[in-house]
């Protein structure tokens, strides 16, 4: 089992609409996750962190399920904009190696 | 600098060269990573360094490949006898030792092995 799990897609959503995103991981022991983003040919960018009581940041909203073992990202209104791949980072506790998740395609579509 | 800096942006070799591949993270950042994504594929981690040690090398997929840091600032990760199975984007990437420990990211080499 890989540790960092994703739904490779892609989802193709039309403008407006709310797409969720998971992942799961498989160390329960991690203790940091992220969301990043990458456009195609470029490198990876932080698009937020994941807090424990879940977090929002706009029309972003991240959610950590512990029990399940998995994060969520919600996305609210998609704009063209968010077409990209959405990378889900795990930290392992007590070392700063991140092991990302191979990333979910998302196509907003007009 | 303000970001993380890597370099070349672009690397052709031909087959059994040795290449070498420039990172200077963000100046204060202890952390340091280094990851290879082949074309359509997610990122795979290949070492990291706190400071100028390396305490997880378990990435590294074979014994061509090797890196270093020094000064706690600029690393280099070393391809010997390249392969055409090397080819990819190498990215790397750095973080702080203090508050949400997020990691920054260069804008990579691509290597080519031709």
């Amino acid at each position: 089992r890989k540790e960092v799990e994703q739904d490779p897609g892609p989802f193709n959503v039309p403008e407006g609409a709310t797409v969720a995103f998971n992942c799961t991981y498989s160390n329960s022991a991690s203790q940091s996750f992220f969301w990043y983003r990458q456009d195609c040919r470029k490198e990876p960018k932080l698009l937020m962190s994941v807090y424990s009581s879940g977090n929002e940041d706009g029309r972003f909203t991240a959610q950590l399920n512990r029990a399940s073992q998995y994060i969520s990202l919600l996305i609210r209104d998609s704009k063209l904009s968010d077409s990209a791949t959405y990378l889900c980072v795990v930290a392992a506790s007590g070392t700063y190696k991140y092991i990302f998740g191979t990333g979910t395609r998302l196509k907003v579509l007009a | 600098g303000a970001g993380v800096s890597q370099s070349p942006s672009n690397k052709v070799t031909e087959k059994g060269k040795d290449v070498e591949l420039r990172c200077d993270p963000i100046s204060g950042h202890t952390a340091l990573y280094w990851y290879r994504q082949r074309l359509g594929q997610g990122l795979e981690f290949l070492i990291y360094f706190q400071g100028n040690s390396a305490p997880d090398k378990s990435g590294l997929p074979s014994d061509r490949f090797s890196a270093e840091r020094t000064g706690e600032s600029v690393s280099t990760l070393t391809i010997q006898r390249t392969q055409q199975e090397d080819s990819a984007v190498y990215l790397c990437a750095s973080s702080p030792t203090q508050g949400p420990r997020s990691a920054f990211f260069g804008q990579g080499t691509r290597l080519t092995v031709v």
